[in-house]
């Protein structure tokens, strides 16, 4: 099946504290990449961070890292000292067959003053 | 570098009413091509996709269809418009070679059914 899973449709933190977003996906291939996006207010997709599936290193950007659990198909979001920009609505994502970008359903993200 | 295009960003159509939302990338050459479409507060839908000209890959049965007359260009429409056609329409393109890159998309167009 084709399916990427987002298991939270709603989370909360508070500035400058870290929070987790949650993703599966379902896959038989061994090569890929896993992506996050975020989509502000503005409905505008921007690239947060992505994984290469056979590097056992977890991707960082700044104050965006991932936990990379290949054998679990887990791709989680961990988003460290929030900020009021990072409220938005994120998505995960997988391109199945090279092609077919597949997203999971969102977690909605507010931060908390 | 490339870019993409889409609109128009806003359209207000009344039920029964053809539509066609237009999509074009420059920058690049042969393009994977997409149309999502995203209910309010809601995740992305897959509506079609594309690998090639006259190429259309369609997930879900519906009111819409989606053609790709030129390699950079992907338009969708409708004969007739319903009600629940309403939402926010997303064109996305990727390269049509390798697997680590991102979709890159347009700034989305806003389509109210009356």
């Amino acid at each position: 099946a084709q399916t990427v899973t987002q298991s939270q449709p709603e989370m909360s933190v508070q500035e400058a504290e870290t929070v987790t977003l949650s993703c599966t996906y379902d896959t038989s291939e061994s090569d890929y990449y896993l992506f996050w996006y975020k989509q502000p207010p503005s409905r505008q997709m921007i690239l947060v961070i992505r994984q290469e599936a056979y590097k056992q290193q977890n991707a960082t950007e700044n104050r965006f890292s991932v936990n990379f659990q290949k054998a679990a198909k887990s791709f989680s979001l961990k988003i460290s000292d929030s900020q009021l920009g990072d409220a938005a609505m994120y998505f995960c994502a997988y391109p199945y067959n090279n092609n077919d970008m597949r997203f999971g359903a969102g977690t909605r993200l507010t931060v908390k003053p | 570098s490339q870019t993409i295009h889409q609109w128009p960003a806003t359209l207000v159509q009344p039920v029964g009413s053809p539509l066609s939302l237009e999509c074009t990338v420059e920058g690049t050459s042969n393009p994977n091509l997409y149309w999502y479409r995203q209910a309010a507060g809601r995740g992305l839908q897959l509506l079609f996709y594309s690998v090639g000209i006259g190429q259309i890959s369609s997930e879900v049965p519906q009111n819409l269809s989606a053609s790709r007359p030129q390699d950079r260009q992907f338009i969708l429409s409708s004969k007739k418009l319903l009600l629940s056609d309403s939402g926010f329409y997303l064109c996305a393109w990727t390269p049509g070679q390798g697997i680590n890159t991102e979709a890159f998309f347009g700034q989305g167009t806003r389509l109210t059914v009356v």
